[in-house]
């Protein structure tokens, strides 16, 4: 079974802070991303990456920044924590070709206080 | 843009009943999926599907893939109190790349 692993389920950081989330997958996937998800609003692309050192825009990039040194792992980084970064935010990684399934982490709920 | 509208936001139905769900697309989709999300929990597939037409089964959920290639739905059926969650559907776009695009979920409440 495909593994995705966040580092954290919930985390409580103060405005201003640097934030960081990690994500971890096991298969060897290509294609990693990461998700917000808030009420009404849905799941948000905010980054994606589709191989090492490589990233692209979501569609809500601002605010965030990413990491991806090593293919397993992508990590999002909030630069300058602020309220209204207060979400779920959701890790998913990709096997590369046709296949086109998103396999999820089981998130982390991050309060900004 | 593109968009993806999915239906009914909520449903409140009682343990035994039929459920269905849609999702519609305002440009061609080329996969279609379908994920549950427990509260607390991250989204997990139910579902895939990569042909117009293709109708699927995974136990007691069906889903199709709209010939028109700009719909699909989800069926469950005899609901039971564990099938509460939020059902989304997700597909991608033609042209949109690795990029998946989501729904905006279906939150199901099954009385006992």
């Amino acid at each position: 079974d495909v593994k995705v692993t966040q580092s954290s389920r919930y985390l409580v950081k103060r405005t201003g802070e640097k934030v960081f989330l990690e994500c971890v997958q096991d298969m060897d996937h290509e294609n990693m991303f990461w998700y917000r998800q808030d009420p009404g609003l849905g799941l948000r692309l905010i980054y994606f990456s589709y191989d090492v050192k490589m990233k692209e825009k979501g569609d809500i990039p601002e605010g965030y920044s990413v990491s991806r040194e090593k293919k397993e792992r992508f990590s999002l980084i909030l630069e300058s924590a602020s309220t209204n970064q207060t979400s779920m935010y959701l890790c998913a990684s990709r096997p590369p070709g046709q296949v086109r399934v998103a396999f999820f982490g089981q998130g982390t709920r991050l309060t900004v206080v | 843009g593109q968009q993806l509208n999915q239906s009914p936001q909520s449903m409140f139905i009682q343990e035994g009943e039929d459920v269905s769900m849609n999702c519609t697309s305002s440009s061609i989709f080329n996969t279609w999926l379908w994920y549950k999300q427990e509260p607390g929990e991250g989204p997990v597939l139910l579902i895939a599907l990569y042909k117009a037409g293709e109708l699927t089964s995974n136990g007691r959920l069906t889903a199709q893939f709209g010939i028109t290639r700009k719909d699909s739905f989800l069926n469950i059926s005899a609901s039971i109190p564990s099938d509460v969650g939020i059902y989304f559907c997700a597909g991608r776009f033609d042209n949109a790349g690795n990029m998946l695009t989501f729904g905006g979920g279906t939150r199901l409440m099954v009385k006992p």
